[in-house]
């Protein structure tokens, strides 16, 4: 059953923590991306990776890191210098970064930090 | 980069055609506009795209305008289960923007 997963899909941290959010794919994708959305809100873009060992900034890149070790696997890790981390997170991938590929989506970690 | 314009929320009778509009007057020759639906609390879904000539397929049809500065979204017999928020995008080379998209609702 090729998917993306995210995991957890809820997430409570102190403040001054840094967290990972975990985003795995198996549908063999070379793009991967992180988008954050607050309430009421569109999706904003964090991080995209066109291939493995590769990244570039989004909109939001402040506060956030992320690696692309393997081509599965993209992780996001909120830090503490994240000003307002408490949002939904969702992870997504695309076959390529040619813009005749739709983007699939994750079901999403929504973080909350007190 | 081409920016879209959708309104920000639309009703529609369950059964009937809802039809939703975007406006994206900046548009370059090979960008692509996508369409993307997010039901609460979830990932958005894929729903269609298309490059200059009108499309269809089991969720929706779209409709490109000859110069390309809009589209409209059909689906074509709305359920309550198509009460969503949905996005128009014109696609990037490498990256994809979602702006706050129009909140379809579709009522009994």
């Amino acid at each position: 059953d090729g998917g993306i997963t995210q995991s957890p899909k809820y997430l409570f941290r102190k403040e001054g923590q840094n967290v990972t959010l975990s985003c795995e794919q198996n549908l063999n994708h070379d793009a991967m991306y992180w988008y954050r959305q607050d309430p009421g809100q569109g999706l904003r873009l964090i991080y995209y990776s066109q291939i493995v060992n590769d990244f570039q900034k989004g909109d939001i890149a402040e506060g956030y890191s992320v690696s692309r070790e393997k081509k599965e696997s993209f992780p996001l890790t909120v830090t503490s210098a994240q000003k307002n981390p408490t949002a939904f997170y969702l992870c997504a991938s695309r076959q390529s970064y040619s813009f005749t590929y739709e983007q699939y989506f994750g079901p999403g970690t929504r973080l909350t930090v007190t | 980069d081409a920016k879209t314009t959708q309104p920000p929320s639309m009703d529609c009778a369950e059964g009937r055609a809802a039809n939703l509009p975007c406006n994206h007057s900046t548009i370059s020759g090979n960008e692509y506009v996508y369409w993307y639906r997010q039901i609460h609390s979830q990932g958005p879904q894929y729903i269609i795209h298309g490059l200059k000539n009108n499309e269809t397929n089991e969720m929706a049809s779209l409709i490109i305008t000859e110069d390309r500065k809009s589209s409209t979204l059909i689906l074509p017999h709305a359920t309550l289960r198509d009460t969503a928020v949905y996005y128009c995008i014109v696609q990037r080379w490498s990256d994809m923007r979602f702006g706050a998209g129009t909140r379809l609702t579709v009522k009994p």
